[in-house]
Parts: structure tokens; sequence; C-alpha cells
């Protein structure tokens, strides 16, 4: 158990609508990265948050949004929902100061678009 | 082409033999590389890390970094089912941004 959580597991929705998948980051943590991971992309890093400020961004979609909240916990919200985003969505925390910093990955939300 | 490129696999080996994993990656910037290792629906969790070239052992696993030819490679030894996962390269460049390949899925048959 890596101590990131993640909820819900598992969330089934339709095309056209929006879901927030929520992070709970490690006791500490002050660093928080979402994930996305498809069979044909593989894992692939969409945005991260340093103590509530947005540090780095990486193949997010303009549809997807994310925030990190003052406890420190994040999350991702994706809308107009389309059959290509289900995937699984892993979020990850790290501290900051250690070299290499390390990320945690939680276990995952895995969302299906029908 | 993709920054951090693997073979999908699966690499079928018995119970006892030795894995060995590989990685090819385009990006110079990378200073890090780490291994990650999947459990089916689970999260990824760090197995180990490598800074610039050379080879970094823990236990059963050794890694590998040879920045010359863009290549990194993971060697667990004395292999247990218990391995039979995916594993994942990744790269990491200035910053905390991990770039992964597409993961190698391990069978290791009693």
């Amino acid at each position: 158990d890596s101590g990131v959580t993640q909820t819900p597991k598992h969330l089934i929705t339709a095309t056209g609508q929006r879901v927030t998948l929520r992070c709970s980051p490690r006791s500490g943590d002050l660093s928080v990265y979402w994930y996305q991971q498809s069979l044909d992309q593989g894992l692939q890093f969409l945005i991260q948050y340093y103590n509530g400020e947005e540090r780095a961004k990486g193949n997010i979609l303009e549809r997807f949004s994310a925030q990190q909240f003052p406890d420190l916990h994040s999350e991702l919200n994706l809308s107009s929902l389309e059959l290509g985003d289900s995937a699984l969505y892993f979020c990850a925390s790290s501290v900051e100061g250690t070299s290499p910093t390390v990320q945690y990955f939680g276990p995952g939300t895995r969302l299906t678009v029908t | 082409q993709k920054e951090v490129e693997q073979d999908p696999g699966p690499l079928s080996v018995p119970e006892g033999a030795i894995v060995s994993l590989n990685c090819t990656y385009s990006n110079s910037a990378f200073q890090y590389f780490m291994w990650y290792r999947q459990y089916s629906r689970k999260g990824p969790e760090l197995l180990m890390y490598t800074y610039s070239s050379g080879n970094k052992e823990d236990g059963r696993f050794t890694a590998q970094v040879d920045k010359s030819s863009k290549y990194i490679s993971l060697f667990i030894r004395d292999s247990q089912p218990s391995d039979s996962a995916t594993y994942l390269c990744a790269g990491r460049a200035a910053g905390n941004k991990l770039t992964f390949g597409g993961g190698t899925r391990v069978l290791v048959k009693p």
C-alpha cells in the first residue's frame, strides 16, 4: 500500500458526461501528479500540482482540468467525455527535496465511457 | 516515435531463470531512469532508479544504463512466480515529469 488513495475505484458513464476523480496524497507529500493509462498510449503524464499550484503540464486535453485543495487532496475533472477517454487514471504523490523525487502511485480509477 | 520504447512481451520464463528487460529512449535530457513494477489492476510501484550511466544492484534486481547507446536494462535474478507483472521503464529530465515506456509483461512459470 503506497499510502495514496483514489476514489472511486470504478466509474461507468456515458459519452458527453462529466466526472470527477479524487486523490488523497501520502501524508506530508505536497506534490500530486495525474497520469492516464490506456492500452494504446501507455502511461502518460497529465499534470502536476505542488502545494495548490500547477507546476507542470503534460498531454492533458482542454476538456480535462485539475486542482489541488488546501488540504492537499486533488481532483481531476473530465468533461464532454468521449469513448477514447476510457482508461485507468492514476494519481501519484511525492515529497520534494529528495533526489530524485520518488513518485508513489495510488491504485487508480478505472473509467469506462459507454 | 515514442520517447521511451519497450517490447510489450509477454516474456515467459521458468522459475529461477534470469529475466532480462530492456528499453531504448530518444530524449538526451533524461537524467534519471526508473523501473516500476505494476501488478494487474494495481498502481505502479518503484523498483529501482539509476542516475547517469552504470549499474545499480538491489537484491535480486540489477539496473543498467548506457547513455551512449540510450539503452536501459533491468535484470531479475532467481525469478519467482510473484515477479509476474508488467515492468515499466521511465526517464526523467529536469523537473519531475516521468516519461514511461509501454511496459513489458513478464510471466514466471512455476
